[in-house]
C-alpha cells in the first residue's frame, strides 16, 4: 500500500535555482510528515518536518509546504547547491513509518 | 507489483536472546538495505546487500549481521539482544546498488524487554 507517493524519480536543476520536490499521500490521519536526504551507502538523514496543523515550515534554504485539501506536500530548496545532490524521501511520521520511493535531485554547477 | 514485505511486523524478545528478521524485496530488485529507526537516533544505516554480497556496512556492532539469498530475499540477525536494540527495523529494496530509487517496507517493530 503506497500511502506516500513521490511520482518523480529524478529532478535536475541549475545551481542557484529553486528545487521543488513533491510528495502525495492518501491517508488524512497522518500527524506529521518528514523529509529525509540520502547519500549513497548512508542512511537517510532528517532534513525538515511539518505538523499537520501547519501549512508551512521553513529552515534556512529548505521550506516544506503542506496542502491538506490536496493531500500534497512539497520541499523547496532555494538556492540549490551542488551539495544538495542526493535522493530525497518524504515520509509520514508515525510509529509505523511510511516512506515515498524517493526523488534523485541533481544540482548542476 | 507487490511492495517490499517484512516479517514479522512485531516482535517481543528478552535481553540475551537473538532474533531474525526477514525482508522480501520487490520482484526484480537485487539490492536490499537495512535501517534502524529509533526516536532518538533517527534512521541509521545498517548494511546493504547486492547479489548475495554485503556491499556496504554502517557503524553497528558485530551482533548485527545479515545475508541475502539467491532470490534476493534478505535476513537480518541480531544476537545477544540489548534493551537499546528496541527499534523499528526497515528494509528497502532497489534495482541496483544504493543511489537508485529505494522502496521501503513497513518495518518490523522489535521490543526488547
Amino acid at each position: 500500500d503506497q500511502q506516500v507517493k513521490q511520482n518523480s524519480p529524478s529532478l535536475s536543476v541549475q545551481e542557484g535555482r529553486i528545487s521543488i520536490l513533491n510528495c502525495d499521500y492518501t491517508n488524512s490521519m497522518f500527524d506529521y510528515f518528514l523529509w529525509y536526504k540520502k547519500y549513497p551507502a548512508e542512511g537517510p538523514t532528517f532534513l525538515i518536518s511539518i505538523s499537520s496543523i501547519k501549512d508551512k515550515n521553513e529552515d534556512g534554504r529548505f521550506t516544506v509546504f503542506l496542502n491538506k485539501s490536496a493531500k500534497h506536500l512539497s520541499l523547496h530548496i532555494v538556492p540549490s547547491q551542488p551539495g544538495d545532490s542526493a535522493v530525497y524521501f518524504c515520509a509520514r511520521g508515525d510509529n509505523d513509518m511510511r516512506f515515498g520511493a524517493g526523488t534523485r535531485l541533481t544540482v548542476k554547477p | 507489483k507487490a511492495g517490499v514485505t517484512q516479517t514479522p511486523r512485531y516482535l517481543i524478545k528478552t535481553r540475551g536472546q537473538q532474533v531474525t528478521l526477514s525482508c522480501s524485496p520487490i520482484s526484480g530488485h537485487r539490492s536490499v538495505s537495512w535501517y534502524q529507526q529509533t526516536p532518538g537516533q533517527g534512521l541509521q544505516f545498517l548494511f546493504e546487500y547486492f547479489s548475495e554480497t554485503q556491499r556496504n556496512k554502517g557503524n553497528f556492532p558485530g551482533r548485527f549481521s545479515g545475508r541475502q539469498f539467491s532470490n534476493s530475499r534478505s535476513e537480518m540477525n541480531v544476537s545477544t539482544l540489548e534493551l537499546g536494540d528496541s527499534a523499528l527495523y526497515l528494509c528497502a529494496s532497489s534495482l541496483d546498488l544504493a543511489g537508485a530509487t529505494q522502496y521501503f517496507g513497513p518495518g518490523t517493530r522489535l521490543t526488547v524487554l
